[in-house]
């Protein structure tokens, strides 16, 4: 059962341009969420969250979305630079249950020069 | 480092083998995670450790698969009777144990391919 969607294993952005990567849960009782990003090798590692009182987190040129109408969150990178390109894995939590965290399958991003 | 240590990085065995995967968690850190990523999923948690309570082992997928944390520290997941559907890199994640506050610190993760 995959609570937590990222519908898009890959996308191609252009040096300067927006990257905006989507995720979709279906849990409603989720309320913290997450975004990783993960470098070939290496572990994921953190980015950014957001918890669901709030619909829009913002740090430097990342800033996490929120849409809990829709069960949608989306993270924006803006100028995306080429050390952007990795995978990005969206997760999502309820607050006093950390081993309940559901991740979805990950986007590729590449930034191409 | 600093960061999570797991062990070995890459490990290839034959179908019925056991194996042991190793963990080393950040200096501090209580709370102790294990997910594995199968090709194209997303990470998929297996058990979880908090301090001195009893292990979440309700993520394991099957009495195969076991995992032990000793003294707090150092963790090992042991998969017995390995199959091919086992195959995946296995994630060790560390927190400060701050439920739901708590950033997960993940290793590099080892690649386990049962042939």
């Amino acid at each position: 059962d995959q609570q937590v969607k990222q519908n898009s294993p890959s996308l191609s952005v252009q040096e300067g341009r927006i990257s905006i990567l989507n995720c979709d849960y279906t849990n409603s009782m989720f309320d913290y969420f997450l975004w990783y990003k993960k470098y070939p090798a290496e572990g994921p590692t953190f980015l950014i969250s957001i918890s669901s009182i709030k619909d829009k987190n913002e740090d430097g040129r990342f800033t996490v979305f929120l849409n809990k109408s829709a069960k949608h969150l989306s993270l924006h990178i803006v100028p995306s630079q080429p050390g952007d390109s990795a995978v990005y894995f969206c997760a999502a939590s309820r607050k006093g249950n950390n081993n309940d965290m559901r991740f979805g399958a990950g986007t590729r991003l590449t930034v191409k020069p | 480092g600093a960061g999570v240590s797991q062990s070995p990085s890459n490990k290839v065995t034959e179908k019925g083998k056991d194996v042991e995967l190793r963990c080393d968690p950040i200096s501090g850190h209580t709370a102790l995670y294990w997910y594995r990523q199968s090709l194209g999923q997303g990470l998929e948690f297996l058990i979880y450790f908090q301090g001195n309570s009893a292990p979440d082992k309700s993520g394991l997928p099957s009495d195969r698969f076991s995992a032990e944390r000793t003294g707090g520290s150092v963790s090992t997941l042991t998969i017995q009777r390995t199959q091919q559907e086992d195959s995946a890199v296995y994630l060790c994640a560390s927190s400060l144990g701050l439920a739901g506050a708590g950033t997960q610190y993940f290793g590099p993760g080892t690649r386990l391919l049962v042939l």
